[in-house]
């Protein structure tokens, strides 16, 4: 059964750069399956960052942007600041209706 | 504006059933699939079952796969995921979310909770 896979935890600092990886346990992630990133601070739904690869969902700042690289698909926020400090889930289609969540990775910014 | 607002949720035991709601406004309902996504405490989002537009198409993820039923009024505005057999592993917060092409969930309901326990 293939599994998307994430980072469980990651740091950044305060006006520093991360970037969030989401691959497969088997085989890469490649654009048709539409890479999404969603972010979820605590106790609230989940915001939509990012789909289809690297377009930015309306109103979401240029700091966030998404790409493939090499086999995974990828989530770089810059000048990262304290309120993005939250749950950042990679999403896959998988087509024929299923979806296939990663398991979050919890950003820290200090 | 888009609203997505779940409602049904609680308390029920072990075996029991549990019929959620979604009421949808700001968007033409019936022109999209709509989904079920929930989240067990302190764990990762988790792809629950999806209804095309006119409810033609039906999916689920194998862990409820002959539990849970999806289903949808168009002429109400309201989505619908009746829960039978609910077993402790199904407590989570379900959110109701809509999906639109290229593939994404754009607009998120804020969730509601479903406790299964004895």
């Amino acid at each position: 059964q293939t599994v998307v896979t994430q980072e469980a935890s990651f740091s950044v600092s305060p006006g520093g750069t991360v970037t969030l990886t989401c691959g497969l346990t088997s085989g890469s992630v490649l654009t048709t399956y539409y890479p999404s990133w969603y972010q979820q601070a605590p106790g609230q739904a989940p915001r939509t960052l990012i789909y289809n690869t690297n377009t930015r969902s309306s109103g979401i700042p240029d700091r966030f942007s998404g790409s493939i690289v090499g086999d995974k698909a990828a989530l770089t926020i810059a000048g990262a600041q304290a309120d993005d400090e939250s749950d950042y889930y990679c999403v896959l289609y998988m087509g024929s209706g299923v979806w296939l969540f990663g398991g979050g990775t919890k950003l820290t910014v200090l | 504006e888009v609203q997505l607002v779940e409602s049904g949720g609680g308390l029920v035991k072990p075996g029991g059933s549990l019929r959620l709601s979604c009421a949808a406004s700001g968007f033409t309902f019936g022109t999209y699939t709509i989904n079920w996504v929930r989240q067990a405490p302190g764990k990762g989002l988790q792809w629950v079952s999806s209804i095309s537009s006119t409810g033609s198409y039906i999916y689920y993820t194998d862990s409820v796969k002959g539990r849970f039923t999806i289903s949808r009024d168009n002429a109400e505005n309201s989505l619908y995921l009746q829960m039978n057999s609910l077993r402790v592993e199904d407590t989570a917060v379900y959110y109701c979310a809509r999906s639109s092409s290229p593939p994404k969930f754009d607009y998120w309901g804020q969730g509601i909770l479903v406790t299964v326990s004895s």
